[in-house]
């Protein structure tokens, strides 16, 4: 099974300020015949179903704000927050694709400091 | 609107069996294909099952092949989850998500999630 491994497990930023996650693949989840990455992002608020905030490794989900961003190759994918707002308090999860089973990273926690 | 609808959970004692069901709609649900992923109580999520838009290939992770069943009723537009067996470590919320946005075959990433049925396996 593929292993993704999240940093940092917690994560305290300040208002407006960025905010960095990074996630690692055990193994390449870049499949070469069509030069995709097979990694998603997830939001998880408290409560709620998680939330799909981009796919193939970059490409934001329709309605999500442009402040997120994804990038990454290969084995290792970062999500940028880049001003963040206290609606952004959440967890986050990386995802793969790349093969059965599916699996996700174990979550960052994102606080306001 | 696209929305999925889980039911079904509850307390149920180790080694018993309860089926969890998932009312889709505001899509076309033959098309697509979908998945259970779960979320043990403060805990991170786990993908369980996936079922292809007409239900003929199934996938399943380790920790549920042989005691969870996946299946689909097209003309009710509703997805199950057929659990037996079950144990404390299946306690979780249980979330049914469509799986990926294009027809067909499962994708493997999850662009709309119900609000989830916790099921509760303890003696």
């Amino acid at each position: 099974d593929i292993v993704l491994t999240q940093s940092p497990d917690s994560l305290a930023v300040s208002l407006g300020e960025r905010a960095t996650i990074n996630c690692k693949s055990s193994q390449n989840i870049l499949y070469s015949s069509n030069n995709m990455n097979y990694l998603t992002w997830y939001q998880q608020k408290p409560g709620q179903p998680p939330k799909l905030l981009i796919y193939w490794a970059s490409t934001r989900e329709s309605g999500v704000p442009d402040r997120f961003s994804g990038s990454g190759s290969g084995t290792d994918f970062t999500l940028t927050i880049s001003s963040l707002q206290a609606e952004d308090v959440a967890v986050y999860y990386c995802q793969q694709y790349y093969n059965i089973p599916y699996t996700f990273g174990q979550g960052t926690k994102l606080e306001i400091k | 609107e696209v929305q999925v609808l889980e039911s079904g959970g509850g307390l149920v004692q180790p080694g018993g069996s309860l089926t969890l069901s998932c009312a889709a709609s505001g899509f076309t649900f033959s098309s697509y294909a979908m998945s259970w992923v779960r979320q043990a109580p403060g805990k991170g999520l786990e993908w369980v099952s996936a079922i292809t838009h007409n239900g003929e290939t199934i996938f399943y992770a380790d920790s549920v092949r042989g005691r969870f069943t996946i299946s689909r009723d097209n003309s009710k537009n509703t997805l199950y989850l057929q659990m037996n067996n079950l144990r404390a470590d299946d306690t979780a919320v249980y979330y049914c998500a469509k799986d990926g946005p294009l027809a067909g075959g499962s994708q493997g990433y999850f662009d709309y999630w119900g609000q989830g049925t916790l099921v509760t396996v303890s003696s």
